[in-house]
């Protein structure tokens, strides 16, 4: 079945730390983006990639970076420059024209 | 710029009809998703509406007025697996990138 996969599910991260979520789709989408989402709140843009090698900052995009080496990749890292990493982060794609974005199950980044 | 606007929470008891509202002021639009999300899950697909009028699809429907910038998503005889949070999500004008807002979603709460 296709569909979109984050890795790992929990993960924890020490004081100054960078940590890298995973995201990978078999879809055969092009653009994929994530997402952070905190309680009470919608979800907000960090990063998008339109194409591979491509990417584009989103909304808070500050403490973190991307790569999209691949078309069924997407990685995630949040460096220790994010100063308030633990939220819930999700990450999609979407394939051509009106079609909905496909979500992963997310990553719950915590700090320890 | 995009805002959206949807109750915090509501509550509703099981078997009845709720109907959750969203309204928006953007600078283009192109189309309004909604979305379901359990705690701690991916939020999965719903309706999508691009042009005015009611778009019915099983226990669930989704309504758009372009010109006064609402929608609403119909929920009738509701189960406890409704209990969830609805995101409702605007698409920018075609023509540029596909990154769509969300609200910050309303939390539905259904009781016995």
């Amino acid at each position: 079945d296709g569909g979109i996969t984050q890795s790992p599910k929990y993960l924890f991260r020490k004081e100054g730390q960078n940590v890298t979520l995973s995201c990978e789709q078999n879809l055969n989408h092009d653009a994929m983006y994530w997402y952070r989402q905190d309680p009470g709140q919608g979800l907000r843009l960090i990063y998008y990639s339109q194409i591979v090698n491509d990417f584009q900052k989103g909304d808070i995009a500050e403490g973190y970076s991307v790569s999209r080496e691949k078309k069924e990749s997407f990685p995630l890292t949040v460096t220790s420059a994010q100063k308030n990493p633990t939220a819930f982060y999700l990450c999609a794609s979407k394939g051509y024209g009106n079609q909905p974005q496909h979500f992963g199950d997310g990553t719950r980044l915590s700090i320890l | 710029g995009q805002n959206i606007d949807q109750p915090t929470e509501m509550t509703a008891t099981e078997g009845a009809i709720v109907q959750i509202n969203c309204t928006y002021q953007t600078s283009g639009f192109n189309g309004l998703f909604w979305y379901q999300q359990h705690a701690g899950e991916a939020p999965t697909f719903l309706s999508y509406n691009v042009l005015d009028g009611l778009e019915e699809k099983g226990r669930f429907s989704s309504f758009l007025s372009r010109s006064k910038g609402y929608s609403y998503l119909l929920l009738k005889e509701l189960q406890m697996k409704d209990s969830a949070s609805y995101l409702c999500a605007v698409r920018p004008q075609s023509g540029g990138s596909y990154i769509p807002t969300f609200g910050r979603g309303t939390s539905l709460i259904v009781h016995p």
